[in-house]
């Protein structure tokens, strides 16, 4: 079974340019998660969406961040105007969700952003 | 409020030795979820393992074992006879029923050498 899916795995751009980040979650699960990894911060959840329903978006930095999920198969992460603090490899995950339990979370490969 | 600690920031050990990982939480819940992940220098994350609160039981996984303690609120994580492909970052994580997202520590990195 194919894995979580991102692309691109490396983007570089200049400050002020818009950048969008896509993920394909496993199939059939139905959450899906953006998370940031930074060496100060480390591993940080940005967005939670459940049956393509964002549900907690608490840990988007800014405006300047925004995710969508059309359908239970893609999402992106769109970052508009990007800056040099934005640099980090981010993360997409999905998982089951039942009514109860927390069940682990896959991991797609990343995508390395660096902003300029 | 969750919290992860992972206080070993970095290990080095030689080939063949067994390691610790250490793990300590924090939750209020009375119900939540412990996770171990691996993060290899390739850059992906590896979930290795899935404890709920209210099983305590210790798991074995050939080389792996982990240590489950409610009293000491530790999910500790024991490589045996450690071998150089086990060098990594490894993520302690928790989470719980008031919401789904994975709270991690800030790693420990594995440097197992020949």
């Amino acid at each position: 079974d194919a894995g979580v899916i991102q692309s691109p795995r490396h983007e570089v751009t200049e400050m002020g340019q818009e950048v969008t980040l896509r993920c394909k979650p496993i199939s059939g699960h139905n959450s899906l998660f953006w998370y940031r990894q930074t060496m100060m911060r480390g591993l940080e959840l940005l967005i939670y969406f459940n049956n393509n329903v964002p549900i907690d978006d608490s840990g988007m930095p800014e405006d300047r961040f925004s995710a969508k999920m059309p359908n239970a198969s893609f999402s992106t992460l769109k970052i508009q105007p990007s800056e040099p603090r934005d640099s980090a490899v981010y993360f997409c995950a999905s998982s089951l969700r039942v009514t109860s339990g927390g069940l682990e979370q896959y991991f797609g490969p990343g995508t390395r952003l660096t902003v300029t | 409020a969750q919290k992860v600690t992972q206080a070993q920031t970095e290990i080095s050990v030689v080939e063949k030795e067994d390691v610790t990982l250490d793990c300590v939480y924090e939750t209020r819940d009375t119900t939540y979820y412990l996770f171990w992940y691996k993060q290899p220098p390739s850059g992906e994350l590896v979930f290795l393992i899935r404890r709920n609160s209210f099983d305590e039981q210790n798991e074995i996984s050939g080389r792996y074992s982990w240590n489950f303690q409610k009293s000491t609120s530790s999910f500790n994580f024991t490589i045996t006879a450690s071998q150089v492909v086990d060098s990594a970052v490894y993520f302690c994580a928790l989470s719980t029923n008031s919401g789904y997202a994975l709270n991690f520590g800030k790693g420990t990195s594995l440097l197992v050498t020949p």
